[in-house]
């Protein structure tokens, strides 16, 4: 157990609808990251959060926003769900916001299936 | 749970066998080197990491060999065990521009035959 929460677990949704995934990061760590990983393809970045400001981003689609709360917990909203959205997607969090040697520790995910 | 990366390279040991699995990383910047082991339903699970400064760590049965003349990181597992099935992925940290952002390679799957 990394330490990392992630809720659901499991979501089933049609296209074109929003669904909004949350993450509680380790205690202690001040900063979130989100990947995606499709089925087909590895561990994709698409956001970090540190401390509640947006820290750097990956190949995240306009469609996708973050936010990182005062107790920092984290959550991703995804809108205008497509088939192709239908992935695991995965919350991790480090201690520092930008330590070449910050461990990121992943969450359990969340399988988004968009039908 | 649902497999990840159903066309990912596979290897298959024995039991007890000692197992080496590669990976090629892309940007000779990158600073930091991870290896992650993801079980069929979970996240990835971190098991060891290395520095550019250094070209060998090892772990408890682990150990990270990197060659950053061409780009090469291993992981090499001895006495494999049937619970270190799993799909293995190593991440590098280009560190650019002061950003935490891992770039993690495709996975190779270890499949552990009794």
């Amino acid at each position: 157990d990394s330490g990392v929460t992630q809720t659901p677990k499991h979501l089933i949704t049609a296209t074109g609808q929003r669904v909004t995934l949350r993450c509680s990061p380790r205690s202690g760590d001040l900063s979130v990251y989100w990947y995606q990983q499709s089925l087909d393809q590895g561990l994709q970045f698409l956001i970090q959060y540190y401390n509640g400001e947006e820290r750097a981003k990956g190949n995240i689609l306009e469609r996708f926003s973050a936010q990182q709360f005062p107790d920092l917990h984290s959550e991703l909203n995804l809108s205008s769900l497509e088939l192709g959205d239908s992935a695991l997607y995965f919350c991790a969090s480090s201690v520092g916001p930008a330590g070449a040697t910050d461990t990121q520790y992943f969450g359990p995910g969340t399988r988004l299936t968009v039908l | 749970g649902e497999s990840v990366g159903l066309h990912l390279p596979t290897l298959s040991v024995q039991e007890g066998d000692n197992s080496i699995i590669n990976c090629a990383y892309s940007n000779s910047a990158s600073d930091y080197f991870i290896w992650y082991k993801q079980e069929s339903g979970k996240g990835p699970q971190f098991i060891i990491d290395i520095r550019s400064n250094m070209d060998k760590r090892q772990g408890q049965r682990v150990t990270v060999l990197l060659n950053k003349t061409v780009k090469h990181l291993s992981l090499q597992i001895a006495a494999t065990q049937p619970g270190d099935s799993a799909v293995y992925f190593c991440a590098e940290n280009p560190f650019s521009g002061g950003y935490n952002k891992l770039i993690f390679g495709a996975g190779t799957r270890l499949a552990v035959h009794p």
